[in-house]
């Protein structure tokens, strides 16, 4: 069935390192993949998607690339913020039928001044 | 502008006692709607989701059971909690054609 598997953490970078976490996924078909941040005691915000093969998400300087050959869809960004500090979840879904949207088990990122 | 509400914010129950968790979406129509649990230090893990009223999967065994009776109101219930029920609460809704979900604020649930 469908499954997402991302980089365990925790992660803890120094500010402005350069940051990747690893998201694959397993799923027949063409899904759509995400990533969503949880600052805490919060629920989930959307940060970036992509709904096709290729495609790049970014958004507040975090880029996520659409690799259907590598069934990945890794989050990067080239200089991190203190206020970056949360847990990143990567998920997928598919537009049609019953749409289930299923979700890695969370990266917890620290990012120190 | 759509608007998802999730209450209560926390909640402090012994073991067992009953459980309702109420979400309620505004300014859509026919959402698909999900529980997700968060136990502490893990992922998200899907409980329930549901593609209209009364049509409503249930992911993993286990001491919950959701409710829709109204097509945007989505109600997680426990007839008798367990200590292994605590996290945190997760409601989401998503548009059928649209992947992306929308959250709620979550509930932090502490059965004791």
């Amino acid at each position: 069935g469908d499954s997402v598997t991302q980089m365990e953490g925790p992660v803890t970078l120094s500010e402005e390192a350069f940051l990747t976490i690893n998201c694959t996924y397993t799923a027949t078909g063409y899904p759509s993949l995400f990533w969503y941040v949880q600052y805490p005691g919060e629920g989930l915000q959307l940060l970036l998607k992509a709904t096709k093969a290729d495609d790049k998400g970014s958004n507040k300087g975090f880029e996520a690339t659409y690799r259907k050959e590598t069934t990945s869809f890794h989050l990067e960004k080239g200089s991190v913020q203190v206020s970056d500090s949360a847990v990143y979840f990567c998920g997928m879904g598919r537009p049609q039928g019953a749409q289930k949207l299923v979700f890695g088990q969370g990266t917890r990122l620290t990012i120190n001044p | 502008s759509q608007t998802i509400h999730q209450w209560p914010a926390t909640l402090v129950q012994p073991v067992g006692s009953p459980l309702s968790l109420e979400c309620t979406v505004e300014g859509t129509s026919n959402p698909n709607l999900y529980w997700y649990r968060q136990a502490a230090g893990r992922g998200l893990q899907l409980l329930f989701y549901s593609i209209g009223i009364d049509q409503i999967s249930s992911e993993v065994p286990q001491n919950l059971s959701a409710s829709r009776p109204q097509d945007r109101q989505f109600i997680l219930s426990s007839k008798k909690l367990l200590l292994s029920d605590s996290g945190f609460y997760l409601c989401a809704w998503s548009t059928p054609m649209n992947t992306e979900a929308f959250f709620g604020q979550g509930t932090r649930l502490t059965v004791v």
